[in-house]
C-alpha cells in the first residue's frame, strides 16, 4: 500500500541550530516528494519538493535529501528561527500520480 | 494571484443543516481536491476533480457532495453530518491532476453539533 511516515513527532531545537526531520515512505515507485509546513491555524505551506531522479535539492535555508535505496527522505533547515516553529509534513504522490498523499508530521518547537 | 480562497473561515453547524463550503482559485489550474484534516493529523484526501470531472472518491460517505462549477470553483455541500465530521476542511489546487506541488487555501473550521 501506500503510506508516508515521520519518524518522530516532535523536535525541539534552539535558534540558529540546523534542524533535520525525517521522512520514510513504503511506496518504492514513487517519483515525487514534498514537503509543507503548517502553522496552527493555518492550510499547508509549500516547501520545497523532489523528484525520484534527483537525490538532494536546495532551497533558501532549506535542503531536501531522498535516498531511495531505504525509502528516506529529509527536510534540514539551517539556522532555524522561531518563525520555523510548525507542524512540517511529507507527502508523496499516490500510485496513480493524481494527488498527494501525507505522512505523520514533525512538530518543530524552536526556542530563543 | 497565488492564492486558494476557502469561505467561510469558521462555520458550525447543526446535524440537520445543509450548507456548503467554497474554495477559488484564479491560477488557471486544472485539478483541485478536498483534503480533511482532524487535529494533530495529516490532511487526508477525500475528492480530487481534474478539468472540473470527479476523478477521485476516497470512499467518503454521502453526506459530503461535491461539485465543481467551473475550473475556477469547488463547492463541498454537507448534510446530516455528524459531530465526528468536525475538522478542518483543506481545499488545493495544482496545475494539472498529477499529484504535483498543490497549493493549499487556509481551510474552513467546522464544527458539527
Amino acid at each position: 500500500g501506500e503510506s508516508v511516515g515521520l519518524h518522530l513527532p516532535t523536535l525541539s531545537v534552539q535558534e540558529g541550530d540546523n534542524s533535520i526531520i525525517n521522512c520514510a515512505y513504503s511506496n518504492s515507485a514513487s517519483d515525487y516528494f514534498i514537503w509543507y509546513k503548517q502553522e496552527s491555524g493555518k492550510g499547508p505551506q509549500f516547501i520545497i519538493d523532489i523528484r525520484s531522479n534527483m537525490d538532494k535539492r536546495q532551497g533558501q535555508r532549506v535542503t531536501v535529501l531522498l535516498n531511495k535505496t531505504v525509502k528516506h527522505l529529509s527536510l534540514q533547515i539551517a539556522a532555524t528561527q522561531p518563525g520555523d516553529s510548525a507542524v512540517y509534513f511529507c507527502a508523496e504522490a499516490n500510485q496513480a500520480g493524481t494527488a498527494l498523499i501525507f505522512g505523520k508530521g514533525t512538530t518543530l518547537s524552536v526556542s530563543s | 494571484d497565488t492564492e486558494v480562497t476557502q469561505t467561510p473561515k469558521h462555520l458550525v453547524m447543526g446535524m440537520t443543516n445543509k450548507k456548503s463550503l467554497k474554495c477559488e482559485q484564479h491560477m488557471g489550474h486544472r485539478a483541485m481536491y478536498w483534503y480533511k484534516q482532524k487535529a494533530k493529523k495529516p490532511p487526508e484526501l477525500m475528492f480530487v476533480y481534474s478539468y472540473e470531472k470527479l476523478s477521485i472518491n476516497e470512499s467518503v460517505p454521502s453526506r459530503f457532495s461535491p461539485e465543481c462549477p467551473n475550473s475556477s470553483l469547488l463547492n463541498l455541500h454537507l448534510h446530516a453530518l455528524q459531530p465526528e465530521d468536525s475538522a478542518l476542511y483543506l481545499c488545493a489546487s495544482s496545475q494539472e491532476s498529477q499529484g504535483r506541488e498543490a497549493f493549499f487555501g487556509q481551510g474552513t473550521r467546522l464544527t458539527v453539533v
